[in-house]
């Protein structure tokens, strides 16, 4: 089935911990984006690919980054973790960049639980 | 302040009811506006897109509308079902950028 595979499902992380969450989609989208989801907020952008090769900062890009190496994969490090990245993670992609028009949309993955103590 | 509000933050309905969601936004330049609906532990899908010149588009029992000029939007759920539970998510798009609204949390019971 075409769309977005999101590991891990959940993870409980230890303060500090470095890790490293994968998302890997089949539609051969150009464009990827990390949101994170929290309690009583919108989601919120943590960075973008708008093709292979490229990554931009989003509205909450500290203490993450990412890498577009190929099409299908766009992995989110967290270096160092700390509590306040506990939050529910999502990965989407667009057929293009800066998918804003009215003519494409988003597929979202099922998320990433992450919880940091 | 959130670029996109969302009310009631939760609703608790009997099946077989309607519900109406309400959307209001101040994001500008308006581009489109979408609404999402998503389920517990699973990511958003796409329910309906309107553009400026839309005032109304429908998906089945979903129907939304759109006042630009307000800058208001609203989704109405006819006939409610039990898979209708969900948290039902207002997207709005400028030129280059896109807001999320925090959500409805919607519950539909027997």
């Amino acid at each position: 089935i075409a769309g977005i595979t999101q590991a891990p499902t959940s993870q409980i992380l230890a303060a500090g911990r470095r890790m490293t969450l994968r998302c890997t989609q089949d539609m051969r989208h150009n464009a990827m984006y990390w949101y994170r989801q929290d309690l009583g907020l919108g989601l919120r952008l943590i960075h973008y690919s708008n093709t292979a090769g490229t990554t931009g900062k989003g509205e909450v890009p500290d203490g993450y980054s990412v890498s577009r190496a190929n099409t299908d994969d766009f992995p989110l490090t967290l270096a160092s973790a700390v509590p306040s990245q506990t939050s529910v993670y999502f990965c989407a992609s667009s057929e293009v960049a800066g998918a804003i028009s009215a003519n494409y949309g988003y597929t979202f993955g099922s998320g990433t639980r992450l919880t940091v103590v | 302040k959130n670029q996109v509000e969302q009310s009631p933050q939760s609703l608790i309905i009997l099946e077989g009811k309607n519900c109406t969601l309400q959307c209001n936004y101040t994001v500008s330049p308006f581009s489109n506006l979408r609404w999402y609906k998503q389920d517990t532990g699973r990511g958003p899908v796409s329910l309906t897109i309107m553009t400026f010149s839309e005032n109304t588009k429908s998906n089945g029992r979903y129907t939304a509308t759109l006042d630009a000029d307000t800058k208001q939007s609203s989704l109405h759920i006819t006939a409610s079902q039990l898979s209708d539970s969900a948290s039902y998510i207002c997207v709005v798009s400028s030129s280059n950028d896109m807001r999320f609204g925090a959500g409805t949390r919607l519950t539909v019971k027997p």
